[in-house]
């Protein structure tokens, strides 16, 4: 069974800080690995998609790693503003369906 | 795109009744999702379908839990004899299948209080 870990559960940072987001997962054998952002009370909303053939994956400031090998993502928010504050999920895709960690919760101070 | 619509937002309710979520999902999408989210913790798996079959139920999914997607349009999941244990957020997800890598978009999800 796929076990995803986030970690630290929770950052706070001031802004213009660049934010680091950890994901680990125990079965390298995914298809792809999705970052959400999730705000308070509401559904998710999907920000990068990495193939499993990929090492990375850029949109705008956020920047997503993979190293499948090793069980590892990384997202990279550069220059934080309050407006990224949420928590953020990272999900790993097997033949059909996403499997999730528990989030990291952001708080960008202004 | 109008993106995956699930109705009603917000559903509170007495223990042992029964409720029905319903999600619209993509129009063109042919997969349809179900995951379930408690505070704190990232969603899990519920259940699937590809276009109006059923194809992977999790164990999460008592036999008070029945989800159905006739004509492989919109889906429905009910939930009988509710209990306490049963409030979370539902969501409810689409993708398309035959794309590579198609990412799933979610809807806003159904908080269910039982009380």
């Amino acid at each position: 069974k796929q076990e995803v870990t986030q970690i630290p559960a929770a950052l706070s940072v001031p802004e213009g800080e660049n934010l680091v987001l950890n994901c680990s997962f125990t079965d390298s054998a995914i298809y792809n690995l999705q970052w959400f952002r999730q705000d308070p009370g509401k559904g998710l909303t999907s920000l990068l998609l990495i193939q499993s053939s990929q090492r990375e994956q850029t949109s705008g400031r956020l920047n997503a790693s993979l190293d499948k090998s090793s069980g590892r993502s990384t997202l990279y928010i550069a220059a934080s503003q309050p407006g990224d504050s949420a928590t953020y999920l990272c999900a790993v895709m097997d033949d059909y369906k996403l499997s999730f960690g528990a989030g990291t919760t952001v708080t960008v101070r202004a | 795109d109008t993106g995956v619509s699930q109705d009603p937002r917000h559903k509170i309710t007495k223990r042992g009744q029964n409720v029905t979520f319903r999600c619209d999902p993509i129009s063109e999408h042919n997969r349809l999702y179900w995951y379930r989210q408690t505070l704190g913790q990232g969603p899990e798996f519920l259940t699937y379908f590809q276009n109006e079959a059923q194809l992977e139920k999790s164990r999460l999914l008592s036999d008070r839990f029945s989800a159905e997607r006739p004509k492989g349009s919109f889906s429905t999941l009910e939930i009988q004899r509710t209990e306490q244990g049963d409030s979370a957020m539902y969501l409810c997800a689409s993708s398309l299948l035959g794309v590579v890598d198609s990412p799933l978009h979610f809807g806003n999800g159904t908080r269910l209080t039982v009380t």
